[in-house]
């Protein structure tokens, strides 16, 4: 089955750190550039980090900039976001998504993982 | 960085209209524009890519238009699975993409 699955989600303090991970399977993960999401409750979609296939190429959303971390194993189908000095505003549902091709430009994102929730808190 | 807007941010609509929603970047991103759609609860599910393309499995009721910076979406004969929010995206600008702000479709 062609499917993305996120864990490493939960309830932290802030400036703690989560290390978030996206199992990939049923298609060739190596080929395919990836990216993660985010979802504050109640509010709209915001891109936060995406990786090539090669991790030739990353970007960051200003927001994350210095604090998040994004990665990828393609010999374990993973992707990864090591998440730093974490604030109340990181508070989300952190989806991973497939891009439709290689680079984390000009395609698509055409298959999401149900997301995983990270709470920041004291 | 290039910003996303659109328009409306909700309507409300029946079973049977037709919607159209806006979405307009702050500067030329050639056609490379996505729409998602997300159910509450949903993960997004893409409905078009590159402005005009509509996703392997999608209804043909939807269609997507223009270039540089101002786009459509299109739902013909809105069903009632498609009330949702609507969501562009910008893919041009290396090294970040961005979303539109959503727009919400509901019941009338």
């Amino acid at each position: 089955e062609v499917q993305l699955v996120e864990s490493g989600g939960g309830l932290t303090q802030p400036g703690r750190s989560l290390r978030l991970s996206c199992a990939a399977s049923g298609f060739r993960f190596g080929d395919y550039a990836m990216h993660w999401v985010r979802q504050a409750p109640g509010k709209g979609l915001e891109w936060v980090a995406g990786i090539s296939w090669s991790s030739d190429t990353i970007g960051y959303a200003e927001s994350i900039k210095g604090r998040f971390t994004i990665s990828r194993d393609n010999a374990k189908n993973s992707l990864f976001l090591e998440m730093n000095s974490l604030r109340a505003e990181d508070t989300a549902l952190y989806y991973c998504a497939k891009m439709s091709g290689g680079e984390i430009y000009y395609y698509a994102m055409d298959l999401w993982g149900q997301g995983t929730t990270v709470t920041v808190s004291s | 960085d290039i910003q996303m807007t659109q328009s409306p941010s909700s309507l409300s609509a029946s079973v049977g209209d037709r919607v159209t929603i806006t979405c307009r970047a702050s500067q030329s991103i050639n056609s490379y524009l996505n729409w998602y759609q997300q159910i509450p609860g949903k993960a997004p599910k893409l409905l078009i890519y590159t402005a005009s393309n509509l996703q392997s499995g999608v209804p043909s009721r939807f269609s997507g238009r223009g270039s540089g910076t101002d786009f459509t979406l299109t739902i013909n004969s809105l069903q009632p699975e498609d009330f949702a929010t609507y969501y562009c995206q910008q893919t041009y600008s290396t090294p970040r993409v961005t979303f539109g702000p959503g727009t919400k479709v509901d019941f009338k």
